[in-house]
């Protein structure tokens, strides 16, 4: 079946360091969604990605869909301990309409 | 933005007995809305989708007779953990989309509801 694995799985920085996470698709995506969860609570959007190639930031987060729109990379410049959380990727799931189907997640510390 | 809204937030009950969870689209109407369930430090899995007027679909493996989804207004879709028993504990998370469009558009998410069966 469909899978969207992450990786790192976890991911410890001091701050002030870079951070980047890797999202990859079993299928091909006609988008890709980026959300954050922080500690004991919910998912939070962050961004869609579409074009295939396509490159987002938002302030200090830049978000990245592949070519061949199988991977995106999330990657986050001089880390803050407000970046703490499990940053997860999410896709169209085939045949799913608007269903989504969520990647392994990367839980993000971050250490003064 | 949009705001949907989930309660409980935690609920502990004995095995044996059921659970409704409630959740809300607040400035939204939201004809589909999505249950999933996350286990400590895992990913999100989407268990069933709830359809306004109509029956919820339900993902493999999920059992629908165990967890009823009703979703009788464009606001509102409840799910019932029916005889719960201490494997059922879980985040229990409702989202919905603002936008009716087949094209994907971004989930809001409840607070979610932890649930502890004992």
């Amino acid at each position: 079946g469909q899978q969207v694995m992450q990786i790192p799985q976890y991911q410890h920085v001091q701050e002030g360091e870079d951070f980047t996470t890797y999202c990859n698709s079993s299928t091909t995506l006609s988008n890709i969604q980026w959300y954050k969860q922080r500690p004991g609570g919910h998912p939070v959007f962050l961004i869609q990605l579409v074009k295939s190639g396509e490159v987002k930031k938002q302030k200090r987060l830049t978000f990245q869909f592949g070519e061949a729109k199988k991977n995106s990379s999330l990657h986050i410049t001089a880390t803050q301990t407000t970046d703490v959380g499990t940053y997860f990727c999410a896709g169209p799931l085939t045949g799913g309409g608007n269903k989504l189907t969520f990647g392994t997640g990367t839980q993000l510390k971050v250490e003064l | 933005g949009a705001v949907v809204s989930q309660h409980p937030s935690w609920v502990i009950c004995k095995s044996g007995t059921s659970v409704k969870i409630e959740c809300r689209s607040l400035d939204f109407q939201a004809t589909t809305m999505f249950w999933y369930r996350q286990f400590p430090k895992q990913s999100l899995m989407l268990m069933a989708t709830s359809n306004e007027g109509s029956k919820a679909t339900y993902e493999q493996g999920v059992e629908k007779d165990k967890f009823l989804i009703n979703h009788a207004s464009l606001t509102l879709s409840t799910l019932t953990v029916t005889s719960a028993h201490p494997e059922d504990s879980s985040f229990y998370i409702c989202s919905a989309s603002r936008s009716t469009s087949s094209y994907n558009s971004p989930l809001h998410f409840g607070n979610g509801t932890r649930l502890t069966v004992t």
